[in-house]
């Protein structure tokens, strides 16, 4: 079993849609997350970084954390053409990426 | 402020051959980490460094070494390349080491490409 999973998409929505990008893990005793947002031909941009299970909002971006179910998400309000890229979330207790996300918002 | 530089953006070489990457983290940060990403994947873990000590070491073969040096940049090295080696490396700094969950801020890469 890999120790991050994520499903690579691609996943392609309407502008304005609500976008949810989730990824599951294996170890329990993992507490630190992350979301990057990688466009094509550049490295990962920070996104979300989170510790413990809850909410974490920024602008249109929430990040959430259910650490009963190993699961993490990251939601995307008001999605824009502009968010169209990978979303890869990872562990940073182990520094772990999951596979990516390919996103792709149309107008 | 300037962030994560990495040197040469794109590289060709070929099998057997030698190559060098450069890194230089942002400012005030004392870690760097390297990354292997091949096209459709997440970023594959190589090393971390802090204060020019390696702290961590990801499942590649020996081929792969790393440095730190007194100013906090870093090279990778890479001898005897094979067909496989073609991939973005990326580079990563942090504060500390990241074990206490420390954000890491990536560069855009090196694209390595081997004939």
């Amino acid at each position: 079993q890999k120790e991050v999973e994520q499903d690579p998409g691609p996943l392609s929505v309407p502008e304005g849609a609500i976008v949810s990008l989730n990824c599951t893990y294996s170890n329990s005793a993992f507490q630190y997350f992350m979301w990057y947002r990688q466009y094509s031909r550049k490295g990962p941009e920070l996104l979300m970084y989170t510790y413990s299970s809850g909410n974490k909002e920024d602008g249109r971006f929430t990040a959430q954390v259910d650490k009963s179910s190993k699961y993490i998400s990251l939601f995307i309000r008001d999605s824009q053409p502009s968010d169209s890229a990978t979303y890869l979330c990872a562990i940073t207790d182990k520094l772990i990426f999951g596979t990516g996300t390919r996103l792709q918002v149309f107008p | 402020d300037a962030g994560v530089t990495q040197s040469p953006t794109h590289l060709i070489k070929t099998r057997g051959q030698q190559v060098t990457l450069r890194c230089s983290p942002i400012s005030g940060h004392k870690s760097v980490s390297w990354y292997q990403q091949v096209l459709g994947q997440g970023p594959q873990f190589i090393f971390q460094y802090y204060e020019k000590e390696e702290r961590g070491r990801g499942n590649f073969p020996d081929r792969f070494s790393a440095r730190q040096f007194p100013n906090y940049s870093s090279e990778l090295n890479v001898n005897a390349l094979l067909l496989g080696d073609s991939a973005l490396y990326l580079c990563a700094s942090s504060l500390g080491t990241g074990g206490g969950g420390q954000p890491q801020h990536f560069g855009d890469g090196t694209r390595l490409s081997i004939l």
